[in-house]
C-alpha cells in the first residue's frame, strides 16, 4: 500500500529555474492538496484540487503553477524559483469535503540558492 | 485572511505532566482535526471534531470543540517522551468547502 508519494525528497536549485514536485496517490481520492511549511508559519496552503481538472487556488498561490490530468497525480511547479520559495513542501489528499481526514506524504524539501 | 492561532508557541514539559493546547479561529468552524507533525515525517491525524460542544478522546488525548465554534483545545494526559513533536490544528475555511488551513503549531518537548 503505497499511498501518497512525493518526490524529489531533496531538491537543490537556483534562483530563476524552474522546478516540479511530484505526488502521487494510489487511493483514488477526490482531493488533492499542497502545502508549504516555513518555521513560524506553520501549513499554508497553497493550491487545493477537487478532481481532475478541477483547481484552485489556497493561501499562498503566487509563484506556482498546479495541473490534475489524472486522479492521482498532482504536480506543483514553480516556473521560476525564487529564495523565498526554500520550504518544506508538503501533498495531501482526502477522500471527503470539509470533514475527511487529510492524508500527508513524507515531504519534499526544496532549497533555492 | 482567516488564520488559526496556536497557543501556546512551543512548551517544554516533564514526562508525567498534563497539557493542554489551544486553537482560536477568527470566525466559525464547523470541523476541528488536530495533528501530529513528527520530525522529518508529514502530519498525521490525532482527533477529528465535527459539533460544538464535542468531547472526543484518543487514548490519552481528549480534544474539545469550543461551544462558540471559534476555538478548540487538545488536552495531552501523563506525557511521555514520544509525545514530542508539533500539534497542528485544522479545518476547512468554510462549512462544506474542502479548503482547509492549519494553525501555526504548537511544539512539544518532552523532558524525562
Amino acid at each position: 500500500d503505497a499511498g501518497i508519494t512525493q518526490s524529489p525528497r531533496y531538491k537543490i536549485t537556483e534562483t530563476g529555474r524552474q522546478v516540479t514536485l511530484m505526488c502521487h496517490q494510489t487511493w483514488s481520492h477526490s482531493y488533492m492538496f499542497w502545502y508549504r511549511q516555513d518555521l513560524g508559519h506553520g501549513l499554508r496552503l497553497i493550491y487545493y484540487s477537487a478532481a481532475a481538472d478541477i483547481t484552485d487556488k489556497g493561501e499562498v498561490p503566487d509563484g506556482y503553477v498546479v495541473s490534475r490530468s489524472k486522479t492521482e497525480n498532482f504536480p506543483l511547479t514553480l516556473e521560476s524559483a525564487t529564495r523565498s520559495q526554500t520550504s518544506v513542501y508538503f501533498c495531501a489528499s482526502s477522500t471527503l469535503a470539509g470533514k475527511g481526514e487529510l492524508f500527508f506524504g513524507e515531504g519534499s524539501r526544496l532549497t533555492v540558492l | 485572511g482567516q488564520q488559526l492561532n496556536q497557543s501556546p508557541q512551543s512548551m517544554f514539559i516533564q514526562e508525567g505532566e498534563d497539557v493542554s493546547m489551544n486553537c482560536t479561529s477568527s470566525s466559525i468552524f464547523n470541523t476541528w482535526l488536530w495533528y501530529k507533525q513528527d520530525p522529518g515525517e508529514g502530519p498525521v491525524l490525532l482527533i477529528a471534531l465535527y459539533k460544538a460542544g464535542e468531547l472526543t478522546s484518543n487514548g490519552r488525548l481528549t480534544a474539545q470543540f469550543g461551544i462558540t465554534r471559534k476555538d478548540s483545545f487538545l488536552n495531552i494526559s501523563a506525557s511521555i517522551p514520544s509525545d514530542v513533536g508539533i500539534y497542528f490544528c485544522a479545518g476547512p475555511i468554510r462549512s462544506g468547502t474542502y479548503k482547509y488551513i492549519f494553525g501555526t503549531g504548537t511544539r512539544l518537548k518532552v523532558l524525562a
